[in-house]
């Protein structure tokens, strides 16, 4: 199973700071037809999670574009720039090449 | 806009059976994979189960493969899941989710809980 390594798994911002967030694969998410399945959900407290960025850094329908996606093979990053109090939550990754689907255990974002 | 409902969660006993329901609208169901995922109390996402647009192709990790079965009515418009013999450690929020980039739309979620 490809296993995806969040990182760091809590972080404290303030409002209008910036903040990454690291994603790594422990194979290639790179699918047999050249794209790559990695995808940003966040899932804010007492929510369904919500879809961020698809493939890497594609951005989801009304997703604010304060939000960023990066990377390759089996690095990735988020981007949150100008944090807003509705960005607190759980940030998950999710890889959506290889079977069994799997994601990240996810970084908690809280707003000093 | 897209909504996706599920239902029939509820208490069972271990060994047991349960089947979840999701009901969708807003877009054309049976142009879509569709899929199940789960989150125990506290914890982090599990993908449980994606079914093609035709229910022709199933996929399932090991943790339920055998025990679970995905399905849907592309004329109802719903998706379905099959839990048979239960454990405790099925107890969870199961969400039903649309395979459109990712997981491109969510449901509430439903709470299954697993215990005698």
């Amino acid at each position: 199973d490809v296993v995806m390594t969040q990182t760091p798994p809590s972080l404290s911002v303030a409002i209008g700071q910036s903040v990454s967030i690291s994603c790594k694969s422990s194979q290639s998410l790179v699918y047999s037809d050249g794209k790559t399945y990695l995808h940003w959900l966040l899932q804010s407290p007492g929510r369904s999670p919500k879809r961020l960025i698809y493939q890497v850094s594609n951005l989801g329908s009304g997703v604010p574009d304060r939000f960023s996606g990066t990377g390759s093979q089996k690095d990735f990053t988020l981007k949150i720039s100008r944090v807003e109090a509705e960005d607190l939550g759980v940030y998950y990754c999710a890889q959506t090449t290889h079977f069994p689907f799997t994601f990240g255990s996810g970084t908690k974002l809280e707003i000093k | 806009e897209v909504q996706l409902v599920e239902s029939g969660g509820g208490l069972v006993q271990p060994g047991r059976s349960l089947k979840l329901s999701c009901a969708a609208s807003g877009f054309t169901f049976s142009n879509y994979y569709m899929a199940w995922v789960r989150q125990a109390p506290k914890k982090g996402l599990e993908w449980v189960a994606t079914i093609s647009t035709s229910g022709s192709r199933t996929y399932y990790p090991d943790s339920v493969k055998g025990r679970f079965t995905i399905s849907r009515d592309n004329a109802k418009s719903s998706l379905y899941l099959q839990m048979n013999s239960l454990k405790s450690e099925d107890t969870a929020t199961y969400y039903c989710a649309r395979h459109e980039s990712g997981y491109g739309d969510w449901g509430q979620g439903v709470m299954v809980t697993v215990s005698s």
